[in-house]
């Protein structure tokens, strides 16, 4: 997993609640990425980090916000679940692979909000 | 229309057989293409890269890109059972390099 851990690895909670996400990594990469995954959807971007305190919105970013204190960690919070906010999450990192960016995925969280 | 499109599946093909996995993407300055594994209850893990038109073999696998088609390819020879997963296309948007754009999975069984 490229040196990539998150936490929880799975969290239930209720609807209106605060929820963070912690992804943790240990090689210095500079861009992190939160994703989540849905049946029918594939990956869809939330939020991603391009540096300590940079951060920007991608695709699907409502309802959530991120922070990024230091390198090593970037957190997801949904400041009030919702139902629809039931997905397996996913962070990565950016990694040169020859002479372009690829990226590599953490474990992944599975988060139901009842 | 999304960006990056790909049959959902599933698609079943009998062990040893050359199972085919396509997608088709909207953005014609894409420039780099990869193919995920991701097997169930997994997180996605690269297996293929192409940037360039024509073929590209890694063992088993061979990633095709066709540009002027907007079409990339991933076809697995000697299938195996252990292929059985779902297989995600991403692409680089034109503009910004360090972001993927995924299609949502071809679903794939290898039957034995």
């Amino acid at each position: 997993d490229a040196g990539i851990t998150q936490s929880p690895r799975h969290k239930v909670t209720e609807t209106g609640t605060p929820v963070t996400l912690r992804c943790h990594q240990t090689e210095n990469h500079r861009y992190m990425y939160w994703y989540r995954q849905d049946p029918g959807h594939g990956l869809r971007l939330i939020h991603y980090s391009y540096g300590v305190k940079d951060t920007d919105k991608g695709e699907v970013s409502d309802g959530y916000s991120v922070s990024r204190s230091k390198t090593e960690d970037f957190l997801l919070t949904l400041e009030s679940a919702t139902s629809s906010q039931t997905s397996v999450y996913f962070c990565a990192i950016s990694e040169r692979l020859g002479a372009e960016q690829t990226q590599y995925f953490g474990p992944g969280t599975r988060l139901l909000v009842l | 229309q999304k960006e990056v499109e790909q049959n959902s599946g599933p698609l079943s093909v009998p062990e040893g057989a050359i199972a085919s996995l396509n997608c088709t993407y909207s953005d014609r300055g894409s420039q780099s293409f990869f193919w995920y594994r991701q097997y169930s209850g997994k997180s996605p893990e690269l297996i293929m890269f192409i940037y360039s038109n024509g073929d590209k073999e890694d063992g088993r696998f061979t990633a095709q890109l066709n540009k002027a088609s907007q079409y990339v390819s991933l076809l697995i020879r000697d299938s195996q059972p252990s292929d059985s997963a779902t297989y995600l296309c991403a692409v680089v948007p034109s503009g910004s390099a360090r972001q993927l754009t995924f299609g949502s999975g071809t679903q794939l069984t290898v039957l034995p």
